[in-house]
């Protein structure tokens, strides 16, 4: 049962362009929601994180937006650089019960000079 | 400042054997968490680890078990290796629940 998802395994951008990256899940109770990116050969570096009660979170060139009653999230990178090349997952963290931290299964980006 | 750091980086072991795997968090973090990764399985939680106890634990069998020493580094260990353990095992360190996780580079293990 996999609870946060990524349904696109690959994407590429233009350079300059923005990138679109998408996550959906499933249990309404997650408290935080969180984007890694991972280079080849490298443990994922935290990017940027969003918590419930919010609908969006901005860091520089990447933004996070939450649509709770979608229950999906999105990471928006404007503008792309070719250094953003990576893979990309999308984490929820549920709090309250049983602890949660599960992540999606990784969105490859690849951003074209 | 130290990164997490994960040692050994690689490692070849054959079915049946156990293997122990380190991990030094950033200094200051208490909170570790071990994850495994697989093509297409993404990151699969392992356990996580706080002040020398087990807090939170996946969905794995009991041949992975883990422990946290008082300087919050942490070893896990899996025994009875399965060509299905192979993967990159990955550890993380938090200041506590609900932080951004900062990864080590992961110990690849083999099995043969």
């Amino acid at each position: 049962d996999q609870q946060v998802k990524q349904n696109s395994p690959s994407l590429s951008v233009q350079e300059g362009r923005i990138s679109i990256l998408n996550c959906d899940y499933t249990n309404s109770m997650f408290d935080y929601f969180l984007w890694y990116k991972k280079y080849p050969a490298e443990g994922p570096t935290f990017l940027i994180s969003i918590s419930s009660i919010k609908d969006k979170n901005e860091d520089g060139r990447f933004t996070v937006f939450l649509n709770k009653s979608a229950k999906h999230l999105s990471l928006h990178i404007v503008p792309s650089q070719p250094g953003d090349s990576a893979v990309y997952f999308c984490a929820a963290i549920l709090t309250s019960g049983t602890y949660k931290y599960i992540f999606g299964t990784g969105t490859r980006l690849k951003v074209l000079a | 400042k130290a990164g997490v750091t994960q040692t050994p980086r690689y490692l070849i072991k054959t079915r049946g054997q156990q293997v122990t795997l380190s991990c030094s968090p950033i200094s200051g973090h208490r909170s570790v968490s071990w994850y495994q990764q697989t093509p297409g399985q993404g990151l699969q939680f392992l356990f996580e680890y706080f002040s020398e106890t087990q807090r939170n634990k996946g969905n794995f069998p009991g041949r992975f078990s883990g422990r946290q020493f008082s300087n919050s580094r942490s070893e896990m260990n899996v025994s009875t290796l399965e060509l299905g353990d192979s993967a990159l095992y990955l550890c993380a360190s938090s200041l506590d629940t609900g932080y951004g996780y900062t990864f080590g580079s992961g110990t690849r293990l083999t099995v043969v």
